[in-house]
């Protein structure tokens, strides 16, 4: 049971525009910014939003994220078939001490 | 360019230890945090704590609360992740990552340890 939901699956076909959801609380996505990673399979996450809508150098344009109140998306315009992969969201938890939560993850499978 | 080389897989007994490494070139190591995020097989993505080299000092998630141990070596730009009291469940992925607090984000990961817990 991840802090942060998000959908478990998504899919789209290539070309097409696809949005990933992430959902919080006041302590974690209300208070702070989002990050998002793309994991391929068998490697390390890679960031690729931080700061709720800022590319890293490197990331391609087709990604863009945005936030609002304590919700976040991921939208991947033009999709390819190397988007095949897992995406997660992940913000800093103002409650206790502190700490990193992230979303449970979502699949996305270009058919 | 920063990096983060992990040692490497371990294979442990049920109630033993693992110490895991973390060794990063690239960048100022004392500067930035380093967390500590595991993923079990299939599974997402669960941080574990961290550490800021410059002060020493490192918190915990409350479900691996004294079963976990964050260390860091300024001298040689390594940080520690130690886990004891492995249980087959801990079976996972182990990553250690930078955090930039300029920008709030997790920017840099290593490349994951595997630790399989197993009799």
């Amino acid at each position: 049971q991840s802090v942060l939901t998000q959908p478990p699956s998504a899919s789209g076909t290539p070309g097409q525009r696809v949005t990933i959801s992430c959902s919080g609380s006041s302590s974690n996505i209300g208070s702070n910014t989002v990050n998002w990673y793309q994991q391929l399979p068998g490697t390390a996450p890679k960031l690729l939003i931080y700061s709720n809508n800022q590319r890293p150098s490197g990331v391609p344009d087709r990604f863009s994220g945005s936030k609002s109140g304590t919700s976040a998306s991921l939208a991947i315009s033009g999709l390819q078939s190397e988007d095949e992969a897992d995406y997660y969201c992940a913000a800093w938890d103002d409650s206790l001490n502190g700490f990193w939560v992230f979303g449970g993850g979502t699949k996305l499978t270009v058919l | 360019q920063v990096q983060l080389v992990q040692s490497g897989a371990e294979v442990k007994k049920p109630g033993s230890s693992v110490k895991v490494s973390c060794k990063a070139s690239g960048g100022t190591f004392s500067s930035y945090a380093i967390s500590w995020v595991r993923q079990a097989p299939g599974q997402g993505l669960e941080w574990m704590g961290r550490i800021i080299p410059i002060l020493g000092i490192a918190n915990y998630a409350q479900k691996f609360q004294g079963r976990v141990t964050i260390t860091a070596d300024k001298s040689t730009s390594t940080a520690y992740m130690e886990l004891s009291s492995l249980r087959s469940e801990d079976t996972a992925v182990y990553y250690c990552a930078r955090e930039d607090s300029n920008y709030g984000t997790i920017d840099y990961w290593g490349q994951g340890t595997l630790v399989t817990v197993s009799s």
